[in-house]
């Protein structure tokens, strides 16, 4: 169990440019969920899988913003036409389980920053 | 509707001195609560949950949270701190819903 993995680490774009992160959640997770945190906040929910379906979404989440979790396991979350106002951290974390409020795990975390 | 509130964005310690985070929510169901551990440019690392059960809650790293709902508190407590604890602390809230909701977290300093 290697845990929850998110590519790239670091990006920087220039502002209207489209950036793509990637998370691998941990291996038989069945949902996976996506946060964002900005400077000195807490993480906010964007929004969650449950294997490949889209379940949930923020109101955070703009027409700019698309998830896919297309074959039920790994993800990626793209930003169209980014602002400066995206800048922040893109936190991916998954869980298993056919209950509700199974146990997140968090992964390192994609940091964006729009010049 | 449901909020979590740290209070205090920064607390001092004293390298072995006792640890206290404070962590009130707001649920109108029986709430799930965290606390999280965050290091420099790096993701959240649990450190223990409440979901139902016994109040007090023993975490890792000698952590451990005692949750009152009379006070709608989840407290976060350590008796000696360690230099390795400076970190950021995040209070988290499951409700119904399967997503997780944040307090704004608190830095904690240890002074050597």
């Amino acid at each position: 169990d290697t845990g929850v993995s998110q590519n790239p680490r670091h990006k920087i774009t220039k502002r209207g440019q489209n950036v793509t992160f990637r998370c691998d959640p941990i291996s038989e997770h069945n949902r996976l969920y996506w946060y964002r945190q900005t400077l000195g906040q807490g993480p906010e929910f964007l929004t969650y899988f449950q294997n490949e379906a889209q379940l949930e979404k923020s109101r955070l989440l703009s027409d700019r913003f698309s998830a896919e979790r297309p074959k039920g396991s790994f993800s990626t979350l793209e930003i169209q036409r980014t602002e400066q106002g995206d800048s922040a951290m893109y936190l991916c974390a998954s869980s298993w389980g056919l209950r509700l409020r199974e146990t997140q795990y968090f992964g390192p975390g994609t940091r964006l920053l729009v010049l | 509707a449901q909020s979590v509130t740290q209070l205090g964005s920064h607390v001092s310690v004293s390298e072995g001195a006792l640890v206290l985070l404070r962590c009130n929510y707001s649920s109108s169901v029986p709430p799930y609560l965290f606390w999280y551990v965050q290091y420099p440019n790096q993701g959240l690392q649990l450190l223990l949950k409440y979901t139902t059960g016994a109040t007090l809650v023993k975490g890792i790293n000698g952590f451990e949270a005692e949750f009152k709902k009379s006070e709608t508190s989840f407290h976060l407590t350590k008796p000696s701190a360690h230099m390795s604890d400076a970190a950021e602390y995040f209070c988290a809230l499951q409700t119904g819903a399967n997503n997780l909701f944040f307090g704004t977290g608190t830095r904690l300093t240890v002074i050597p």
